[in-house]
């Protein structure tokens, strides 16, 4: 089975400081990768994805076959990055059908 | 085209009761998908349409769920007999296929979700 797992629920840093909430997935061939964010009463929406290799509101993630992650790093917190982080994979073929981990709740704090 | 309209927002039914969810997805999507949230949990994948054919159904969708997209457009997803087990966030979502770098991808925009309370 397919699986996406973010070790942290909650990851608490202070505005100004690195972030960097962590996923790792089941190894099977070429994943596709997400990171979705839900801010606060707001509905999930995409963050980014790893084969477009940008950076969105100053977030990356770089692929790491090797150890199967998928890490999501911003330099410099910023408040308004407070909110519910999940990664997903996409399954075999296209990414069709999204697996998500169980998400980080990201809280920047002043 | 205000995005993925999802109705109701809210049900609170009793266990026994069948309850039917609409998702109204971006029109010129053809995908739509249908995911299941609980509290502390990612979205759970349960089935998805490509126009109106449903092309996949997660073992979690029991005999009980049931999903149709019968024009291509709009999507219903019903549950019979409603257990407690059901409570959750119901969530769809369509998708674009987008060509980068030479490889291309579904990006899923989600509804807000309809929450469903089973007593």
């Amino acid at each position: 089975a397919q699986r996406v797992t973010q070790p942290e629920k909650l990851l608490s840093v202070f505005k100004g400081a690195p972030v960097e909430l962590k996923c790792n997935y089941s190894y099977s061939g070429s994943p596709e990768l997400f990171w979705y964010v839900q801010y606060s009463r707001q509905r999930l929406q995409l963050l980014l994805r790893h084969i477009s290799r940008e950076s969105i509101k100053g977030f990356t993630a770089d692929l790491n076959k090797g150890e199967t992650s998928f890490h999501l790093k911003k330099p410099f917190a910023q408040e308004e990055d407070s909110a519910m982080y999940y990664c997903a994979r996409g399954g075999p073929g296209g990414g069709n059908k999204l697996t998500f981990g169980t998400g980080t709740q990201l809280k920047v704090e002043l | 085209d205000t995005g993925v309209s999802q109705d109701p927002r809210h049900k609170i039914t009793k266990r026994g009761q069948n309850v039917t969810f609409r998702c109204d997805p971006i029109s010129e999507h053809n995908r739509l998908y249908w995911y299941r949230q609980t509290l502390g949990q990612g979205p759970e994948f349960l089935t998805y349409f490509q126009n109106e054919a449903q092309l996949e159904k997660s073992r979690l969708l029991s005999d009980r769920f049931s999903a149709e997209r019968p024009k291509g457009s709009f999507s219903t997803l019903e549950i019979q007999r409603t257990e407690q087990g059901d409570s959750a966030m119901y969530l769809c979502a369509s998708s674009s296929y987008i060509l980068a770098g030479g490889t291309g991808a579904n990006v899923l925009t989600f509804g807000a979700g309809s929450r469903l309370t089973v007593l």
